[in-house]
């Protein structure tokens, strides 16, 4: 079992409607979770912190269920915009441990 | 603030050649990560650096792959020989050593072919 694992998708969405991801993490002692961008030929670049009471940044929330060791990303209102591959990223001991992404397709 | 430089952002080489490629990570940041990006594996972890000293290389594939950070400003990961498999993206990152900030800032990447 991958220590993170997310739905590769892709995940193909009209525009303006709303769509989640989940990710879920093996190792129960992980303390930081975040979510990542990564544009089709980019660089990954931090999208968003998870925290234990979940959080939202403007048509994007992030929750954390610690009992079940998942982390899910919704996103409101979907834009052409939006469309990336979202990456799940756990903190373990020393370092960052990533999914393998989930493909957003975001369609007019 | 210029971000992470890597250099070269293309690289197509023959098998069995040595291949370097260059890091400068962000002024202040005290972790330097190297990372590999292929669509089978994903992004992996290579090896890692704090204040220019290696903690973690157990990502690195193997005895052909080796990394250096001779200074804060400056790193290298050479494949000597390099192989058709080798072909991937390859991306360093750093962080800043600031209590709870984990964010890493990645550069453009290295795109890398071997023939």
């Amino acid at each position: 079992r991958k220590e993170v694992e997310q739905d590769p998708g892709p995940f193909n969405v009209p525009e303006g409607a709303t769509v989640a991801f989940n990710c879920t993490y093996s190792n129960s002692a992980s303390q930081s979770f975040f979510w990542y961008r990564q544009d089709c030929r980019k660089e990954p670049k931090l999208l968003m912190s998870v925290y234990s009471s979940g959080n939202e940044d403007g048509r994007f929330t992030a929750q954390l269920n610690r009992a079940s060791q998942y982390i899910s990303l919704l996103i409101r209102d979907s834009k052409l915009s939006d469309s990336a591959t979202y990456l799940c990223v756990v903190k373990g001991n020393y370092q960052l441990i990533w999914g393998a992404g989930t493909k957003l397709i975001i369609k007019p | 603030d210029a971000g992470v430089i890597q250099s070269p952002r293309h690289e197509v080489t023959e098998m069995g050649q040595e291949v370097t490629l260059r890091c400068k990570p962000i002024s202040g940041h005290d972790y330097l990560f190297w990372y590999r990006q292929t669509m089978m594996r994903g992004l992996e972890l290579l090896i890692y650096f704090n204040n220019n000293v290696p903690i973690d290389d157990s990502g690195m594939p193997e005895d052909r792959f080796s990394a250096k950070m001779p200074n804060a400003s400056f790193s290298t990961l050479k494949i000597q020989p390099s192989e058709p498999r080798d072909s991937a993206v390859y991306f360093c990152a750093s962080t800043p050593l600031t209590g709870g900030r984990n964010e890493q800032f990645f550069g453009p990447g290295t795109r890398l072919t071997v023939l």
